[in-house]
């Protein structure tokens, strides 16, 4: 079974320091995909970065990057010199190219994010 | 720019009326994704699409249905709503099915009150 666990259901960082929000993942496949999303209060799903499971380098997208660390099953996103609107729910998530499972993305219990000046 | 675009962004329905949502999509993927999010939760896979191959999630109430007429369009029917089914309904697409790497990309989500 595939499952995502966000162990910090709130964070607070201030204004232009950088906040790692943790994620560890479960699965036996060796072929996978971990993303990251901002959902802001409006409700929208913003897709932020992407690793892949053979990936040897870690993802990174502007102020994002994504701290993968296999052995340990952990994908932890790092925001960089946080800004006002990084304020959000951010959710981990997972797909694996098993047959039955194909196109299913298993989220975690989501981190929220609060950014004060 | 090419998007998901949801329509309505709120919808109010009463106890038991049905109701449909639309999703449409400019990206021309071949995947076309539903999923619930009640207020909290992390969001839930109804069902998806793939060009015309419709796959339901063995959990996903009968209740919720749904159509796909062509590339574009996408829509989620609630035949009976209850008051449980008052959540965020997310449309999301996805180039290709699988394959570890397909991102897939959300619209705006409609809110659904069931009064």
């Amino acid at each position: 079974a595939q499952k995502i666990t966000q162990t910090q259901p709130g964070m607070f960082v201030q204004e232009k320091e950088a906040v790692t929000l943790d994620c560890t993942y479960d699965t036996s496949d060796q072929s996978y995909g971990l993303f990251w999303y901002k959902q802001p209060s409006s409700g929208e799903m913003i897709f932020l970065i992407y690793q892949g499971s053979y990936d040897e380098q870690n993802a990174t997208e502007g102020r994002y990057s994504l701290n993968f660390q296999k052995a340990r099953k952990s994908a932890n996103l790092v925001i960089s010199a946080s800004q006002l609107g990084d304020s959000a729910m951010y959710f981990c998530a997972m797909s694996v190219d098993r047959g039955s499972t194909l196109g299913r993305l298993y989220f975690g219990r989501g981190t929220q994010l609060t950014v004060w000046p | 720019d090419a998007m998901v675009i949801q329509n309505p962004r709120y919808q109010v329905t009463q106890f038991g009326k049905p109701v449909t949502l639309s999703c449409s999509q400019t990206l021309n993927h071949n995947v076309m994704y539903w999923y619930q999010q009640k207020s909290s939760q992390a969001p839930k896979l109804l069902f998806h699409y793939y060009d015309k191959d419709f796959n339901n999630e063995a959990d996903t109430p009968d209740n919720f249905q749904s159509r796909r007429p062509n590339t574009s369009f996408c829509f989620l029917d609630i035949r009976s709503p209850g008051l449980g089914d008052a959540a965020m309904y997310l449309c999301a697409t996805s180039r290709e099915l699988g394959q570890g790497g397909e991102t897939q990309y959300f619209g705006p989500g409609t809110r659904l009150l069931v009064l």
